[in-house]
């Protein structure tokens, strides 16, 4: 199966600063096939990025993702309060999917 | 807006099975891919299970051998099953649409979540 490293495991940053996420994949993720979630506390995850470039329904133009083969970045552009939380990657690309162990972005 | 709900006991004793039931409201459950995620407490997501509206399945393999997915297309809900559960099933159990380009897919909508405590 395609084990997902995501670091780093925390990011301490403030409001207004720029976040960078990565994800690598043991093996080449096909197709590009990668996918990005937020999750704050006491809430279900909810999908951000798909094919690892494109954002979901309703999701704001200061998040983007990039990368292909075994390399991924979420980058959030300008921190707004409400991006505090954990992040995950999953590849889709082959079976098993599997999920990164997240990446916590706080202040 | 498609909306789904998990429903089913919060404590499962050791080495018995847990049972879930997830109902899909706000569209139909037909010709799409559904799917139980996991996630212990304190811990990351992971995936257990998928089903297609036909009956179409797919397992997580370290969970193959104690879980089943099943479909209730009139009833809009699909359902889990896991046998010989331990406290290491411990976990908010999440239903969920996935969205099969390739070889499997990603997750467009998500239950808010079911806590399911293994204790005796």
């Amino acid at each position: 199966e395609v084990v997902l490293t995501q670091s780093p495991g925390t990011l301490s940053l403030s409001p207004g600063e720029r976040a960078t996420l990565s994800c690598r994949a043991s093996q080449s993720v096909t197709s590009n096939y990668l996918a990005w979630y937020q999750q704050k506390p006491g809430q279900a995850p909810r999908l951000f990025i798909y094919a690892a470039s494109s954002r979901a329904t309703g999701i704001p133009d200061r998040f983007s993702g990039s990368g292909s083969g075994t390399d991924f970045t979420l980058t959030i552009s300008r921190l707004e309060p409400e991006d505090f939380a954990v992040y995950y990657c999953q590849q889709y690309g082959s079976s098993p999917l599997t999920f990164g162990g997240g990446t916590k972005v706080g202040i | 807006q498609v909306q789904l709900q998990e429903s089913g006991p919060g404590v499962v004793k050791p080495s018995e099975t847990l049972s879930l039931t997830c109902t899909v409201s706000g569209g139909s459950i037909s010709n799409y891919y559904w799917s139980w995620i996991r996630q212990a407490p304190g811990k990351g997501l992971e995936w257990v299970a998928y089903i297609y509206s036909t009956g179409n399945t797919n397992y997580n393999p370290s969970l193959q051998s104690r879980v089943t997915i099943s479909v209730d297309t009139s009833k809009n809900q699909f359902s889990l099953k896991m046998s010989s559960v331990a406290a290491a099933d411990t976990a908010v159990y999440y239903c969920a649409r996935m969205f099969r380009p390739g070889a499997a897919g990603f997750f467009d909508y998500w239950g808010q979540g079911a806590l399911v405590t293994v204790s005796s």
